[in-house]
């Protein structure tokens, strides 16, 4: 079965590094997602892109964060200069259009230190 | 804005139904969904209902949806210890961009 593909699994980094996190979503899924679970907190969106942009930020996406689709087949997550609240559980999802379900990785665990 | 709530916890006997309940806010949802968390996982789509239907039922596991009251529930028959997991009740809508809006998990805990 497809799945969405995420690496790495866990990252520790500094306070104020710049951290990629990323992910291979379904090969032929259009929409892609990223979402982060702050630890003992709800699932919250962060972006959604499609066709090459930005298609909808939640207030928690300022300026530190971007995301880029460097290829065909890659989807990436940036911080730019990481703070201690960063630290969360990052997922990515990829869905077919744009009201099909949506298939979730199995996360990246960011640790700022 | 959209907002879900469930229940923190819930503990069931192998072999026994269990029932999640999930209320949500947003009256133009056009999705809802369930998911499941196992520890140190992702989030795997357990089933999905679109906002006109009243149930769905797949093998073991039945949805109801109350449009009305914004409730949602998810029944798991014959409840195994592989059951065991996070359960998040989510939503979306096409006026809110698609984009999920989760509740913040119940912990089914299955005890043999």
């Amino acid at each position: 079965e497809p799945e969405v593909t995420q690496t790495p699994s866990h990252q520790v980094t500094q306070m104020g590094q710049e951290v990629i996190l990323r992910c291979v979503p379904i090969s032929n899924h259009l929409y892609f997602y990223w979402y982060r679970q702050i630890l003992g907190q709800k699932v919250e969106f962060l972006v959604s892109f499609y066709n090459n942009e930005i298609s909808e930020k939640s207030e928690i996406f300022d300026d530190q964060f971007s995301v880029e689709r460097p290829d065909g087949s890659n989807f990436t997550l940036k911080i730019r200069s990481t703070k201690l609240e960063d630290s969360a559980m990052y997922f990515c999802a990829s869905s077919e259009g744009d009201s099909s379900a949506e298939t979730f990785g199995s996360g990246t665990r960011l640790t700022v230190v | 804005g959209e907002d879900v709530e469930q229940s923190l916890f819930l503990s069931v006997r192998e072999g026994d139904s269990s029932v999640i309940n999930c209320t949500y806010t947003d009256s133009s949802s056009t999705y809802l969904y369930w998911y499941k968390q196992e520890p140190g996982a992702g989030l795997q789509l357990l089933t999905y209902i679109f906002s006109n239907m009243d149930m769905k039922q797949d093998q073991r596991l039945t949805v109801l949806l109350n449009k009305k009251d914004k409730h949602l529930s998810l029944r798991i028959a014959d409840t195994q210890t592989g059951d065991s997991a996070i359960y998040f009740c989510a939503e979306s809508s096409e006026a809110a961009g698609n984009k999920l809006t989760f509740g913040g998990g119940t912990r089914v805990l299955v005890k043999p």
